[in-house]
């Protein structure tokens, strides 16, 4: 069964370093979504992609976050400076477009960032 | 805006009975889809159950139903014969009708199953 990838899977970094994670979603899925999930609470989303075009990223922290989605496929989300408050689950989702409706969601394992 | 709520943090069920996990919501929207799903301890979250809001009778998958009350916003998670891999933390969710693909989740409750 095919799945989102998700790498790498912990990652432990300084305050004030840069940080990347890298997704691959499902094979022919043309949407692509960042989440981050702070422990016990639920995933709020960060950017979303149709292709490789951002249709949302209201909720990015646009001074140090950055997304892209070069030739529409895989995706890398970077953050610079990395802060404490960054430590969090990082997930990433994909989905069918299906006559311009979004089909389920499918998630990743994940990226636990530690920031210390 | 909306807003997903999941009044408890932590649930308990014995194995074999049945458990309802609680959901509130709130949207102006009449178009709209909602949604659970489930997060293992260290493993990747799945979708439990899916409810179109034009759709009045409730969904279910095998031991999975959900009460969907849409006047009263509340779309409960009734898991029946639970088992002990039912343990986890589940989410409800609520997606727009407008097609963002946008997920609005809930802050979760932790479902423990005792043998």
């Amino acid at each position: 069964e095919a799945e989102v990838a998700q790498s790498p899977r912990y990652k432990i970094t300084e305050k004030s370093q840069a940080v990347a994670f890298w997704c691959d979603p499902i094979s022919g899925h043309a949407t692509l979504y960042w989440y981050r999930q702070i422990l016990g609470q639920g995933p709020e989303l960060l950017v979303q992609f149709q292709d490789e075009s951002v249709v949302d990223d209201s909720q990015l922290p646009k001074d140090r976050f950055s997304a892209e989605r070069l030739k529409g496929v895989d995706s890398t989300l970077k953050i610079q400076p990395a802060e404490l408050g960054d430590s969090a689950m990082y997930l990433c989702a994909s989905s069918l477009r299906v006559r311009h409706v979004q089909e389920t969601q499918y998630f990743g394992p994940g990226t636990r960032l530690l920031v210390l | 805006a909306q807003t997903v709520t999941q009044s408890q943090p932590e649930m308990s069920v014995q194995e074999a009975e049945t458990v309802t996990l609680s959901c509130t919501y709130d949207t102006s929207e009449s178009d709209y889809y909602l949604f659970w799903y489930k997060q293992p301890p260290s493993r990747q979250m799945i979708l439990v159950i899916r409810q179109e809001a034009y759709k009045q009778q409730n969904a279910t998958e095998n031991r999975f139903s959900v009460n969907f009350q849409k006047a009263a916003k509340s779309f409960s998670l009734k898991i029946s014969d639970s088992q002990l891999g039912d343990a986890a933390m589940y989410f409800c969710a609520y997606r727009s009708g407008s097609n963002t693909g946008k997920l609005i989740f809930g802050q979760g409750t932790t479902l423990q199953v005792k043998p």
